[in-house]
């Protein structure tokens, strides 16, 4: 099953305008991944936050995390039409999962967003 | 081009043949993983190899899938007897752990092979 599911599953907005994706997700996590994808490629790593951190910039990303809430969210500032894709959350399995699942990455089902010249 | 290789990039089979999949990781990366996506849903952990050793199976992973990385190189996921249920994008990803329970590298993907079962 999967660990994290993003909100909304879809999104469209105007070039220019900000977009704001959501994830919950559900067992302890020491991070939370997103990822882009675009339509028929791989994923592309665009940020990582550790559970100790509750904000991380990168360009014109913004992520945020409340471990008490599990949830986090990615914010979009000033989008562009080459911003259209599908973004993913991920997690790792914790340490304590047992095994040998240390590190294994599960992702949620995706928020698509659109954004319109 | 030092980034993670898959091939082929599209594969087209009937049901009940079998099919076999290549992926090239970034040469010093230690982890290699594989995970199915199908359409409209987030990538589905398959297996993973931490050097040549494969540490966990999905149980999404029947016994009609089998993958190896022999020398902690290059992988090879192989499907027998394929069903239609197999249509989907298989993607590899490679990434750097420091440690054996590291848990915080970045994963990098390759651009996925499509398999589509007539």
């Amino acid at each position: 099953s999967q660990q994290g599911e993003e909100d909304p599953q879809a999104l469209s907005i105007q070039e220019g305008e900000n977009a704001t994706m959501n994830c919950s997700y559900k067992t302890s996590i020491n991070n939370l991944q997103w990822y882009r994808q675009n339509s028929g490629r791989g994923l592309v790593h665009l940020i990582l936050i550790r559970s100790n951190e509750r904000e991380k910039h990168s360009g014109r990303l913004r992520v945020t995390l409340d471990t008490s809430k599990k949830s986090s969210s990615l914010l979009i500032t000033a989008s562009r039409a080459a911003d259209t894709a599908s973004y993913f959350c991920a997690t790792p399995l914790p340490l304590n999962a047992g095994g040998t699942s240390y590190g294994k990455l599960t992702f949620g089902q995706g928020t698509i967003l659109t954004v319109h010249p | 081009d030092t980034g993670v290789s898959q091939n082929p990039r599209h594969k087209i089979t009937k049901r009940g043949q079998n099919v076999t999949f290549r992926c090239d990781p970034i040469s010093e990366h230690n982890r290699l993983y594989w995970y199915r996506q199908t359409l409209g849903q987030g990538p589905e952990f398959l297996t993973y190899f931490q050097n040549e050793a494969q540490l966990e199976k999905s149980r999404l992973l029947s016994d009609r899938f089998s993958a190896e990385r022999p020398k902690g190189s290059f992988s090879t996921l192989e499907i027998q007897r394929t069903e239609q249920g197999d249509s989907a994008m298989y993607l590899c990803a490679s990434s750097l752990a420091k440690a054996r329970g590291a848990t915080n590298e970045k994963l990098f993907f390759g651009s996925g092979t499509q398999l589509s079962v007539l």
